[in-house]
C-alpha cells in the first residue's frame, strides 16, 4: 500500500537559518504533492502545490522541489522566524479518488 | 479566499450521548467535503467523503452506524457521533476543495476537539 513518510518528527532551527523538511513516498506515483502548515489545535492550512512534472515551486520564502525518481519532496523555509513554528504536513492525492493521503508531519521549531 | 468554518471548535460529552459537528464552505460551493480525524502527534486520518444530496463514502475501519454524515446542501456538511465513548474523543477536522486541486489545495476547518467523558 501507500506510504508517505516525513524524515523527522521533530527539527530544530535558529532563527535566520534555512528550514529544510523531507517527504519521501513510496509504492505510488503522485501526480502532484501538497504542504500544509498546522498550528496545535488547528486545522492545516494549504501552503503550495507541486505537479509532478515540476522540478521546484517558490512562494515567498517558501520553496519545494519534486523528485519523482527519488520518490522524496524537500520543503524549505528560508530566513526563518519564530512565527514560523508549527507542524508542516505533507500530502499527495489518493489513487482514484479526490482526497489527501497525510503524512505524520514535522514539527519545527524556530529558535530566536 | 475559500473559508470553511467548523462548529463547535470544542465540545465536552457524557459517555452514550450523541455529538453533531458543523462544516460549512462560506464563500463557494463544494459538493464534497472530507471527514479527517487526527489523534494527538498522529496525522490526520480520513473518516469519510461526503458527497452533496448522495450517501458519504466511508473509509475501511470505520463504522458508517456510529458516524453519520449528512452533506443536504452543497454549503453544509454534518458530522454525528452517535452513542460516543471515550475511545472517540478526538480531533475532528472536515475539509472542501475549492477547485478541485488546481494550484488551490484544499481548504480545511479550524477543527473541533471532542472529549467525551
Amino acid at each position: 500500500s501507500q506510504k508517505i513518510e516525513q524524515n523527522s518528527e521533530a527539527l530544530n532551527i535558529q532563527e535566520g537559518k534555512t528550514a529544510t523538511l523531507t517527504c519521501n513516498y513510496t509504492n505510488y506515483s503522485p501526480a502532484y504533492l501538497q504542504w500544509y502548515r498546522q498550528d496545535p489545535g488547528r486545522g492545516p492550512v494549504f501552503l503550495l502545490l507541486i505537479r509532478e512534472n515540476e522540478k521546484e515551486k517558490r512562494k515567498e520564502r517558501l520553496k519545494v522541489t519534486f523528485d519523482t525518481t527519488l520518490k522524496q519532496s524537500l520543503f524549505h523555509i528560508t530566513a526563518s522566524q519564530p512565527a514560523d513554528s508549527a507542524t508542516y504536513l505533507c500530502a499527495f492525492d489518493q489513487t482514484g479518488a479526490n482526497n489527501l493521503f497525510f503524512g505524520t508531519g514535522t514539527r519545527l521549531t524556530v529558535i530566536p | 479566499g475559500a473559508v470553511v468554518s467548523q462548529h463547535p471548535s470544542w465540545v465536552i460529552c457524557k459517555s452514550g450521548t450523541s455529538v453533531k459537528i458543523e462544516c460549512r464552505s462560506l464563500d463557494f460551493q463544494a459538493t464534497t467535503m472530507f471527514w479527517y480525524r487526527q489523534f494527538p502527534k498522529q496525522s490526520l486520518m480520513l473518516m469519510a467523503t461526503s458527497n452533496e444530496g448522495s450517501k458519504a463514502t466511508y473509509e475501511q475501519g470505520v463504522e458508517k452506524d456510529k458516524f453519520l454524515i449528512n452533506h443536504a446542501s452543497l454549503t453544509l456538511s454534518t458530522l454525528t457521533v452517535t452513542s460516543a465513548h471515550p475511545e472517540d474523543s478526538s480531533f475532528y477536522i472536515c475539509s472542501a476543495s475549492v477547485s478541485g486541486t488546481n494550484n488551490y489545495g484544499y481548504t480545511f476547518g479550524s477543527g473541533t476537539r471532542l472529549t467525551v467523558v
